[in-house]
């Protein structure tokens, strides 16, 4: 099946330095990815929507200039945390469809820990 | 605007019984698409079963089936003969048709299979 990979798996930064995820579709070329984050035992919440070619769509709530999203190929987004702070400190998750929407192939990566101190 | 409400914080069941999931949804995109997904300890998004608002019939994916009732807008999951590998955080969430892949997730539930 289709396969997405986040990297890196496990961060851990000094308060004030950008930290860079990356997204990536192994198997299948996506147009749209998706940024989540995630509290620890809590459910995920969308931050935006990377959009291969264009600017990515933040949710309300999301800081534009502290989370930096870029889709610069079909197969790989980025998100940057800029100035990252201890409350930053989150999981962070991506997705990506491969196919429409009516086959429910959706698949995540396997996450990313970041870590602020 | 979507919402999903997952009632159940925590459930325990016991190994080789079956366990419901609970989920309510509310949205107004007349076509979505619902999921569940399981998410162990590790961290990892793992896709379980899906059902599309317009499917006629409730959706099997080997254990899992999902309990759809437009009606009362639940999307409930049903796990029969649990594995103590089903331990695990539940997610139940929903997606409009105009945005495909675009998820609202519920709060989640917690399962833990005794042996």
């Amino acid at each position: 099946g289709a396969v997405v990979s986040q990297h890196p798996s496990r961060v851990i930064c000094k308060s004030g330095t950008s930290v860079k995820i990356e997204c990536r579709s192994l198997d299948f070329q996506a147009t749209t990815m998706f940024w989540y984050r995630q509290f620890p035992k809590k459910s995920l919440m969308l931050m935006a929507t990377s959009n291969e070619g264009s600017k990515a769509t933040y949710e309300q709530g999301v800081e534009k200039d502290k989370f930096l999203i870029n889709h610069a190929s079909l197969t790989l987004s980025t998100l940057t945390v800029t100035s990252a702070h201890p409350e930053d400190s989150s999981f962070y998750i991506c997705s990506a469809r491969d196919g429409g929407m009516n086959t429910g192939e959706l698949f995540f990566g396997e996450g990313s820990r970041l870590t602020v101190l | 605007a979507q919402k999903i409400t997952q009632t159940q914080p925590g459930m325990f069941v016991q190994e080789k019984e079956a366990v419901t999931l609970d989920c309510t949804y509310d949205t107004s995109d007349p076509s979505y698409g619902l999921f569940w997904y399981k998410q162990p300890s590790s961290g990892e998004m793992i896709f379980l079963i899906y059902q599309g608002s317009y499917d006629q019939q409730n959706a099997t994916e080997g254990r899992y089936s999902l309990n759809f009732q437009k009606a009362r807008k639940s999307a409930n999951l049903v796990i029969s003969a649990s594995q103590l590998g089903d331990s695990a955080m539940y997610f139940c969430a929903a997606g409009g048709s105009s945005n495909t892949g675009k998820l609202i997730f519920g709060q989640g539930t917690t399962l833990q299979v005794k042996p």
